[in-house]
């Protein structure tokens, strides 16, 4: 079984904090994702890497970076987080090229920044 | 303009009634199309998987593609209160080796008994 596992399931922050969320993935697979939900907003890609240290931006990549430096790892970084960066913070992976369709998301880690 | 639009409901139905779920896109570029299935407090799973045009059925679910309207659908028989969860419909282009997805919103389905 695929599993993606985040670093929390609930993280509290404050304004102006830098924010670490971990995302690890046991399947070998090439590319991952990082996504927030919103409600009435949906699922929206904020970053994305098809490959070890290669990373693609997505819709909302404002605020955030990422750090891909093993495979099976990656990692969105929160430089200065603000208020409305308060989400549902979903990882998922999926097997590169032709040869994957289907993501596998982690369980989420809600973000609440005061 | 979103490429994929997917009514978010919510959608309250009754045990046993059938559902039906629905999203439209612009893309032509998408050939494959999925729906994944959200419980409260949980990450997406996919419940359906689509190439191109055609009906695929898994026991209660019958998963629509029509290309030609830019139109798919998932039908739910004999609905059951396990089967409250918010579905997301999920499109990807042909020839992407990337593996981006592109998602609509989400509908938000209840189930009473």
């Amino acid at each position: 079984d695929v599993k993606v596992t985040q670093s929390s399931r609930y993280l509290v922050k404050r304004t102006g904090e830098k924010v670490f969320l971990e995302c690890v993935q046991d399947m070998d697979h090439e590319n991952m994702f990082w996504y927030r939900q919103d409600p009435g907003l949906g699922l929206r890609l904020i970053y994305f890497s098809y490959d070890v240290k290669m990373k693609e931006k997505g819709d909302i990549p404002e605020g955030y970076s990422v750090s891909r430096e093993k495979k099976e790892r990656f990692s969105l970084i929160l430089e200065s987080a603000s208020t409305n960066q308060t989400s549902m913070y979903l990882c998922a992976s999926s097997l590169g090229l032709a040869g994957g369709n289907e993501q596998f998301f982690g369980p989420g880690t809600r973000l609440t920044v005061l | 303009q979103k490429e994929v639009e997917q009514d978010p409901g919510p959608l309250s139905v009754p045990e046993g009634a059938i559902v039906s779920l629905n999203c439209t896109y612009s893309n032509s570029a998408f050939q494959y199309f999925m729906w994944y299935r959200q419980y409260s407090r949980k990450g997406p799973e996919l419940l359906m998987y689509t190439y191109s045009s055609g009906n695929k059925e898994d026991g209660r679910f019958t998963a629509q593609v029509d290309k030609s309207s830019k139109y798919i659908s998932l039908f739910i028989r004999d609905s059951q209160p396990s089967d409250s969860a918010t579905y997301l419909c999920a499109m990807k282009e042909r020839g992407s080796t990337l593996g981006r997805l592109y998602f609509g919103r989400g509908t938000q389905l209840t189930v009473w008994p």
